[in-house]
């Protein structure tokens, strides 16, 4: 039982790439959400899913997208990396009471 | 907005004793309330929580008190301990405690001296 698997744990991306980060659970859990946490801002939705099929924006979605083909996957997609990208991602699965959430991936975007 | 508010960004206490951290939350309709627990390089693990049905739930050490008519909810850590140091977030849902959205605070870093 792996709980929330993240890849890549470190990047660096040239302004304007674009690029994915994977996001994994073997749960079983219907919600699963993206957060971006950056120096004295705490834990930042970006995007989040209540289930396969069905995202939603958070509270900073641009320059983000996502999709849930699978319950078990929710990748988060870069279009066109800007430095104000640079940040540590995470990603979470809910099921109840508690979220539990991925090591997270540092990105640089230079 | 911040609908969850926390506004020590730093808490440092010596070992043994109490630690407390504090959060406001302004959205009346919250009614489920977590804390996390962060440590560097790692992702955050779920701590204690509390519906708003009760004013208190205690785990161990960890005790969550919850004012709703102050909006104010603390999490204390008796004894404090050097493994305990770590940023903690507070973190509020609506609408019960599955599938809501989470808004965390900020987070206080706490940092515990032998």
């Amino acid at each position: 039982n792996a709980g929330v698997t993240q890849t890549p744990k470190f990047q660096v991306l040239k302004t304007g790439q674009s690029m994915t980060l994977q996001c994994a659970q073997d749960m079983n859990h219907e919600y699963m959400s993206w957060y971006r946490q950056d120096p004295g801002m705490g834990l930042r939705l970006i995007h989040y899913s209540v289930g396969a099929g069905i995202t939603d924006q958070g509270e900073v979605p641009n320059g983000y997208n996502v999709s849930r083909s699978t319950t078990e996957d929710f990748p988060l997609r870069l279009l066109s990396a800007a430095p104000s990208q640079t940040s540590v991602y995470f990603c979470a699965s809910r099921e109840g009471t508690e979220a539990f959430f991925g090591q997270g991936t540092r990105l640089t975007v230079v | 907005d911040q609908q969850v508010k926390q506004n020590s960004p730093s808490l440092s206490v010596q070992e043994g004793r109490i630690s407390i951290l504090n959060c406001d939350y302004t959205n009346s309709m919250f009614d489920y309330f977590l804390w996390y627990k962060k440590y560097p390089a790692e992702g955050p693990t779920f701590l204690i929580s509390i519906s708003s049905i009760k004013d208190k739930n205690e785990d161990g050490r960890f005790t969550v008190f919850l004012n709703k008519s102050a909006k104010h909810l603390s999490l204390h850590i008796v004894p404090s301990q050097p493994g305990d140091s770590a940023v903690y977030f507070c973190a509020a849902s609506a609408g019960g405690s599955t599938l809501g959205r989470l808004y965390f605070g900020r987070g206080t870093q706490l940092t515990v001296w032998p």
